[in-house]
């Protein structure tokens, strides 16, 4: 069975600052990678994801993640956060393919912006 | 762009109504998903279904059941709403198993 562990549950950061969300998954099979972010009083919205192809992966607003398959991770990062990143973030990961398969999400880790 | 329309987005019911929570995807796709949001638990299973009249129970699918007629409507039922129902549900929908999913903007829903 596949689970996902998103090792922090809050991360404050000053604005400007970098920052890095850890994501770890277990899976006995080859794997497809989400990142979701879920601003406040909406849904979720896909921010990247991994499905095949090069480790380092671009998505919106700057964020990028590296799959790295030995440590069986993808953590999330922006090189310089905005207010208007605060956020929940959501790892999620999923078998690839069949018509019955359910992406396994994470607890989500709330990222807080300081000024 | 692939919109999922939930049809409330605040809905206040009371101890032992039906509740009907209605979703509906304008992008043909195979897959629809009910999920739940509890501070603390993240988003857990509902129910899903990856045909017409087709469903599959997910993690917690005590308390509640679900209808698809038509490939773009999921809805979710709560058979005799109880308070520890309230929370927010969140509906999705993918294109096939695995891919990503896409989601409404959630109903807020408050059983008193």
């Amino acid at each position: 069975a596949q689970s996902v562990t998103q090792l922090d549950s809050q991360v404050p950061v000053f604005e400007e600052a970098p920052v890095e969300l850890r994501c770890n998954y277990s899976s006995s099979v080859s794997v497809y990678l989400f990142w979701y972010v879920q601003y406040p009083n909406q849904g979720l919205q896909l921010l990247l994801k991994y499905l095949s192809g090069s480790t380092l992966v671009k998505g919106i607003n700057g964020f990028e993640a590296e799959f790295n398959k030995s440590q069986t991770s993808f953590h999330l990062r922006k090189p310089s956060v905005h207010i208007s990143d605060t956020a929940e973030y959501f790892c999620a990961v999923s078998p690839p393919g069949d018509r019955d398969d359910k992406i396994i999400f994470g607890k989500g880790t709330r990222l807080h912006i300081l000024p | 762009d692939v919109k999922v329309t939930q049809s409330s987005r605040y809905l206040v019911k009371r101890t032992g109504e039906k509740v009907f929570l209605e979703c509906v995807q304008d992008m043909d796709h195979e897959n629809m998903f009910w999920y739940r949001q509890d501070p603390g638990l993240g988003l857990r299973l509902i129910y899903f279904s990856y045909d017409v009249k087709m469903k599959e129970k997910g993690d917690i699918p005590e308390g509640y059941s679900v209808s698809r007629e038509k490939k773009e409507r999921f809805s979710l039922i709560l058979e005799s709403a109880s308070t520890n129902q309230t929370s927010m549900y969140l509906c999705a929908s993918s294109l096939l198993g695995g891919q990503p999913q896409h989601f409404g903007d959630g109903t807020r829903l408050s059983i008193l």
